[in-house]
């Protein structure tokens, strides 16, 4: 079965700075990636998603990811942090025949100092 | 374009009570979802339909939760009798036709956090 794993549960960094959220996926074929966000109160938006292709995808907010197979890995950055980005990240994976089931992680909260 | 309806936002009650959570999806689409998130973990899938017909409950604990999804349209989450551990927040979400090749977006609600005394 498919897992993910997001090692980092709380994460604090200054306002303007760099933000690189880390994610690692467990799974035989290649995946269907995604990361989510999810503000107080709110339900979940997804930021961006990978499928194919180009390796590096572009996402709402001025995010990013990276797919990397060799690492297993689905990192999220933004070179510059705003005060509103603070919230819980969520990444989550779903594979072709999985019906659109997404498995997630526990999440990451991010806090942003000012 | 209105988003994923759910009622109610919030709802407390003790255990062994009943309780029913309602969703309303994104108008079009005909995969709706239900999605367990307990407090420090990412959601879990509780059952997801196509239509109205159930595509997958392996998740759903079926002696105490229910679903249903009359017409195809809005659905009904319920859990009888509630217990502690069914403190979460539950989320509804929706998306177009899945096509097995490739996924498609879902599009979540805010969501129902059951507290269970």
């Amino acid at each position: 079965a498919q897992s993910v794993t997001q090692p980092d549960i709380h994460i604090t960094v200054s306002e303007g700075a760099s933000l690189e959220l880390r994610c690692n996926y467990s799974y035989g074929a290649t995946p269907y990636l995604f990361w989510y966000v999810q503000s107080p109160g709110q339900g979940l938006q997804l930021l961006l998603k990978y499928f194919s292709g180009d390796t590096l995808v572009q996402g709402i907010k001025g995010f990013e990811a990276e797919f990397k197979r060799s690492q297993s890995s689905f990192n999220l950055r933004k070179p510059s942090v705003h005060w509103s980005d603070a919230a819980e990240y969520f990444c989550a994976v779903s594979f072709t025949g999985g019906g659109n089931k997404l498995t997630f992680g526990t999440g990451t909260q991010l806090k942003v100092e000012l | 374009e209105a988003g994923v309806a759910q009622s109610p936002r919030y709802k407390i009650i003790e255990k062994r009570q009943s309780v029913a959570f309602w969703c309303n999806p994104i108008s079009g689409h005909a995969t709706l979802y239900w999605y367990q998130q307990i407090l420090g973990q990412g959601p879990k899938l509780l059952i997801q339909f196509q239509n109205n017909g159930v595509v997958d409950d392996s998740q759903l604990p079926k002696d105490r939760f229910s679903a249903e999804r009359l017409k195809g349209v809005d659905s009904t989450l319920k859990i009888q009798p509630a217990k502690l551990e069914d403190s979460a927040v539950y989320l509804c979400a929706s998306s177009l036709v899945v096509r097995q090749a490739i996924p498609g977006e879902l599009f979540f609600g805010e969501g129902s956090r059951l507290t269970v005394l």
